[in-house]
């Protein structure tokens, strides 16, 4: 079992409709979760982290964790083509370091 | 402010040999962490070192190396390289341990084995 899991995708998603980005951990003590995004042939950057179960919003960007699921989440309001990008999951692990799922590629079409 | 700068962006080499990945980090991160992404892959751990110690080992061979310097700075270090070491490098800092916190790309060294 891989330690931080994504649908590979591509997901896509019509202009101005939410799209949803969906992650699972195993290491039960992870604390911290991350979510990057990454546009083709760039370095990922952070766009949201969250450290208690429940909702972060910042702008159109809602982050969810459940932690007795180990299932974190990536909500995008009005997505625009901008959106279009690689979001990689992370996660810290008991090892003092963070994990990164493989991506999810999101497609949002005009 | 500048951030995380690498260097050489591009680089090829044969297989066998080595390389040294340079990266400096964000004036004031004690953090440095390196990371190989393959195309299409998330990035894969290999190290983090902060105050220039080695807080973190992914599940990569001995043939990678890294260090960390009184400045902060860092090098990432490949004896006998493969063709399956063709990836992109990612150097990232932060001011503190990185489960901590979060972390700040540089642009990245892409290493092309032949």
């Amino acid at each position: 079992q891989k330690e931080v899991e994504q649908n590979s995708g591509p997901l896509s998603v019509p202009e101005g409709a939410i799209a949803s980005l969906n992650c699972t951990y195993s290491d039960r003590v992870s604390q911290s979760f991350f979510w990057y995004r990454q546009y083709s042939g760039k370095s990922p950057e952070l766009i949201m982290s969250i450290y208690s179960n429940g909702d972060k919003e910042d702008g159109r960007f809602t982050a969810q964790l459940n932690k007795a699921s180990q299932y974190v989440s990536l909500l995008i309001r009005d997505s625009q083509p901008s959106d279009s990008a690689t979001y990689l999951c992370a996660v810290s692990s008991s090892a003092s370091k963070i994990i990164f799922g493989s991506g999810t590629r999101l497609s949002i079409r005009p | 402010d500048a951030g995380v700068t690498q260097s050489p962006t591009h680089l090829i080499k044969t297989r066998g040999q080595h390389v040294t990945l340079r990266c400096s980090p964000i004036s004031g991160h004690k953090s440095v962490s390196w990371y190989q992404q393959v195309l299409g892959q998330g990035p894969q751990f290999i190290f983090q070192y902060y105050e220039k110690e080695e807080r973190g080992r992914g599940n990569f061979p001995d043939r990678f190396s890294a260090r960390q310097f009184p400045n902060y700075s860092s090098e990432l270090n490949v004896n006998a390289l493969l063709l399956g070491d063709s990836a992109l490098y990612l150097c990232a800092s932060s001011w503190g341990l990185s489960n901590t916190g979060e972390l700040f790309f540089g642009e990245g060294s892409r290493l092309t084995v032949l």
